[in-house]
């Protein structure tokens, strides 16, 4: 079965650690993102890859870090400078068309 | 004035209505335009895409865009309960990785 796979779903941190993010995806897609949803908010754009080794800020990505050593693999860190962590994080990844991305289930992070 | 305005909701019909979910936009150099579907803790699905202005018609869902007045639309008839979801318009500009989203419009549809 092809899709992107996050992990874990469920993720709870105490205050000034850090913590990172899994999103592994089997299909072949060369550009991956992250994305923040908060309630009632739409997506925004933490950072983006469009090829291995290579990453791009978003509009929000102060607080975080990623890496991309692998194409099928966008590792994202939360920070503890991150001043309001708590939130639903998705992974998407798309091929050539990159209106066309696809999602992952999500980990929701709660910052206890 | 945000990139891309969508109304909240929620929004609640009964079974078989026709529903109506609509994003407006500001930024004229959007050339894409796409609707997600996303369940409650889920991660959002892509529905449909339209390119440019014009309709696109999938079974029971269809996208509207009207470039003129950059207004955006998604029709469900006959709306099922399955149907209740957060449903999510986004843009892209023509050369762009990036996509806008609005902020979703909470359907409900009751039986």
């Amino acid at each position: 079965d092809g899709g992107i796979t996050q992990s874990p779903k469920y993720l709870f941190r105490k205050e000034g650690q850090n913590v990172t993010l899994s999103c592994e995806q089997n299909l072949n897609h060369d550009a991956m993102y992250w994305y923040r949803q908060d309630p009632g908010q739409g997506l925004r754009l933490i950072y983006y890859s469009q090829i291995v080794n290579d990453f791009q800020k978003g509009d929000i990505a102060e607080g975080y870090s990623v890496s991309r050593e692998k194409k099928e693999s966008f590792p994202l860190t939360v920070t503890s400078a991150q001043k309001n962590p708590t939130a639903f994080y998705l992974c998407a990844s798309s091929g050539q068309f990159y209106n066309e991305q696809f999602f992952g289930p999500g980990t929701r992070l709660t910052v206890l | 004035q945000k990139e891309v305005e969508q109304d909240p909701g929620p929004l609640s019909v009964p079974e078989g209505a026709i529903v109506s979910l609509n994003c407006t936009y500001s930024n004229s150099a959007f050339q894409y335009f796409m609707w997600y579907r996303q369940y409650s803790r889920k991660g959002p699905e892509l529905l449909m895409y339209t390119y440019s202005s014009g309709n696109k018609e999938d079974g029971r869902f269809t996208a509207q865009v009207d470039k003129s007045s950059k207004y955006i639309s998604l029709f469900i008839r006959d709306s099922q309960p399955s149907d209740s979801a957060t449903y999510l318009c986004a843009m892209m500009r023509s050369g762009s990785e990036k996509l806008v989203f609005g902020k979703g419009t909470k359907l409900t549809v009751n039986p």
